[in-house]
């Protein structure tokens, strides 16, 4: 595709429901990250892929938190029993080179 | 820890100005300094990159200068319009250290600009 897509842009979930968000990164890149961002706050690095190893999950938050790229391109991140301070702007970026292309995000709230 | 912190956190000027966005680091071994443009309900956009080995990028109204060793960028917009008001975001990639840091970039808070006209 053009750019990076993310889905849903928009989900309500209900406190203790799991969440799945897609990320398709532009076709190719090898690199892919999953950013969240607070509102006002810039965003945090969740967890990084390159192909469909992911290298680095330092930042999720919690074991709840669980990311996959199995085939080296789409990747889903995944919460699992939503808390209200999950309640976040998920952002999915791929890279190539030195230029990095982000989505429009998926903005989850836990009512 | 790298740390990344914006100044303002908020500005509002009119239509015409020029203006400055700072930012600061506390970490000087970076491999690059990226400033974002965030628009509400939108996802970053690209404005400017600098390499560490380099003082300054610019794009038309645009000048993004980088002082490494005292831990300081700032994002020069000239003559600005209703347009440009959007969050800028700046973020940092660290330097290749080991093949830890895969080139996560650590973001500021931002600051929101408002140009009226």
């Amino acid at each position: 595709g053009a750019g990076v897509s993310q889905s849903p842009r928009y989900k309500v979930a209900k406190r203790g429901q799991d969440v799945a968000l897609r990320c398709d990164p532009i076709s190719g890149h090898v690199s892919l990250f999953w950013y969240q961002q607070a509102l006002g706050q810039g965003p945090e690095f969740l967890t990084y892929f390159q192909n469909e190893a992911q290298l680095d999950k330092s930042g999720l938050p919690s074991d709840r938190f669980f990311a996959e790229r199995p085939e080296g391109s789409v990747s889903t991140l995944k919460i699992q029993r939503t808390q209200q301070e999950d309640s976040a702007v998920y952002l999915c970026a791929s890279r190539y080179g030195n230029t990095i292309y982000f989505g429009e995000g998926s903005w989850l709230t836990v009512v | 820890k790298q740390e990344v912190t914006q100044i303002p956190a908020a500005l509002s000027v009119p239509e015409g100005e020029n203006l400055v966005l700072n930012c600061s680091f506390t970490d000087s071994a970076i491999y690059n300094l990226q400033w974002f443009r965030q628009d509400p309900g939108k996802g970053l956009t690209s404005l400017l990159l600098i390499q560490s080995s380099q003082r300054e990028q610019t794009s038309g109204r645009l000048n993004a200068s980088l002082d490494k060793s005292s831990g300081r960028s700032t994002l020069y917009i000239a003559a600005s319009q209703p347009g440009d008001s959007a969050t800028y975001l700046c973020a940092v990639r660290p330097s290749y250290a080991g093949g830890t840091s895969y080139g996560k970039l650590t973001f500021g808070q931002g600051t929101i600009l408002t140009v009226h006209p």
